[in-house]
């Protein structure tokens, strides 16, 4: 079976421009999470979806925002980019998500020029 | 405070050596635990999870939790070089979100 699949791998982007990334979880998981993770640092939460309905935020601004479509894959998008917004981007995949193991796609690696 | 905190390493241990890494949490009303094994340039991969207080051993890997203290650990015996990466501890906190340290990052040397 296919693990967490993320698209693109890599991405370079100026300032002030708009990207979108997109995740498809484990066959049968329903709960997708989005992870910022800068170099040196964990990753940190940014989003949690559940059956289509956002679950939880992290402390992340508006120009942060995430789907999840009726087949459970999911997108995030970035408005406004800022050079602070480089960072591995994680997507996550679980069943329920609630005290659950979270498996980890390989990521799509953004640089903000 | 962190929500989850560790100390960032670099652990540095000879081949064959017991690693120990430790994490501490801040939310009392967690209930689930989790290592991440992290090699660089790479995406976080489950090791361990655990649940009870006490230990939970898997191969090589021995993860301790103690709710009391608010402490987990994990211990890598006999440690190889490919054990070389970065370990994340993550915590679930009561608002439903897996929270994750900033890593402990191991050397082990031949």
């Amino acid at each position: 079976d296919a693990g967490v699949t993320q698209s693109p791998t890599h991405l370079i982007k100026t300032r002030g421009q708009h990207v979108t990334l997109r995740c498809s979880p484990i066959s049968g998981h329903k709960s997708v999470s989005w992870y910022q993770q800068v170099l040196g640092q964990g990753p940190q939460f940014i989003f949690q979806y559940y059956e289509k309905e956002e679950r939880g935020r992290g402390n992340f601004p508006d120009r942060f925002s995430a789907r999840q479509f009726p087949n459970y894959s999911s997108e995030l998008n970035v408005n406004a980019l800022l050079l602070g917004d480089s960072a591995l981007y994680l997507c996550a995949s679980s069943s329920t998500g609630t005290d659950e193991k979270l498996f980890f796609g390989s990521g799509t690696q953004l640089s903000v020029l | 405070q962190k929500e989850v905190e560790q100390n960032s390493g670099p652990l540095s241990v000879p081949e064959g050596a017991i690693a120990s890494l430790n994490c501490t949490y801040s939310d009392r009303g967690s209930q689930s635990f989790f290592w991440y094994r992290q090699y660089s340039g790479k995406s976080p991969e489950l090791i361990m999870s655990i649940y009870s207080n006490g230990d939970k051993e898997d191969g090589r890997f021995t993860a301790q939790l103690n709710k009391a203290s608010q402490y987990v650990s994990l211990l890598i015996r006999d440690s190889q070089p490919s054990d070389s990466a970065t370990y994340l501890c993550a915590v679930y906190n009561q608002g439903g979100k897996l929270i994750f340290g900033q890593g402990t990052e191991l050397s082990v040397k031949p």
